[in-house]
């Protein structure tokens, strides 16, 4: 049984760039939430999709976006990069509002 | 206000040595406590759920109580693999966003 996947495992953008992230869930799950880590803190969630739509939605600027399609996995989409979007970029899935199962995570530096 | 706050911030002990990790929690209306071990780099991984005070659970080394107020993540005779820094989180009040503490990394010398 795969676990949370998340794509790509690296990414390096410049200032003002756009980048897309992608979380394919754990198995059977049907709820997907974004989080930020920044280092040295814990997560900070970011939003929440179920049923192709945000749920639920952080204290995260309108330059954040996302999607979730019918197979259950999500996209989130970064516009005009900031220096200060450089984090760890954590998926995790779950079945409504239980358990969260995190993916790897995508390191994203802005240069 | 939810909020979730963890200590201490760093923990060394050497293999062996016994401790504990603390995670004080405020939120309306409890739907679980999640502890989740997370290594340099990588996604948390998932360890516990408590629901409600006086609940244990164990895994291996580890042990994870809950009361009113705080959850306790015992960790007894560590060896150096069990290193990394641990996580606490909550759901906010009638959401399904998790509320993180800023973890306990703990390091284990041999």
């Amino acid at each position: 049984d795969a676990g949370v996947t998340q794509s790509p495992t690296h990414l390096i953008k410049t200032r003002g760039q756009q980048v897309t992230l992608r979380c394919s869930p754990k198995s059977g799950h049907d709820t997907v939430s974004w989080y930020q880590q920044a280092l040295g803190q814990g997560p900070q969630f970011i939003f929440q999709y179920y049923e192709e739509e945000e749920r639920q939605r952080g204290n995260f600027p309108d330059r954040f976006s996302g999607h979730q399609f019918p197979n259950y996995s999500s996209e989130l989409n970064v516009n005009a990069l900031l220096l200060g979007d450089s984090a760890l970029y954590l998926c995790a899935s779950s079945l409504g509002w239980g358990e969260q199962f995190f993916g790897p995570g995508t390191r994203l530096t802005v240069l | 206000e939810d909020q979730v706050t963890q200590s201490p911030e760093a923990l060394r002990l050497q293999e062996g040595e016994s401790s504990s990790l603390n995670c004080s929690y405020t939120v309306s209306g409890l739907r679980g406590l999640f502890w989740y071990r997370q290594d340099p780099g990588k996604g948390p991984e998932f360890l516990f759920t408590l629901y409600s005070a006086g609940e244990e659970k164990e895994k291996e080394r580890l042990k994870a109580t809950l009361t009113k107020k705080e959850s306790f993540l015992h960790i007894t005779a560590p060896k150096p693999e069990d290193s990394a820094t641990y996580l606490c989180a909550v759901p906010s009040s009638n959401t399904g966003k998790l509320i993180f503490g800023q973890g306990t990394t703990l390091q284990v010398k041999p």
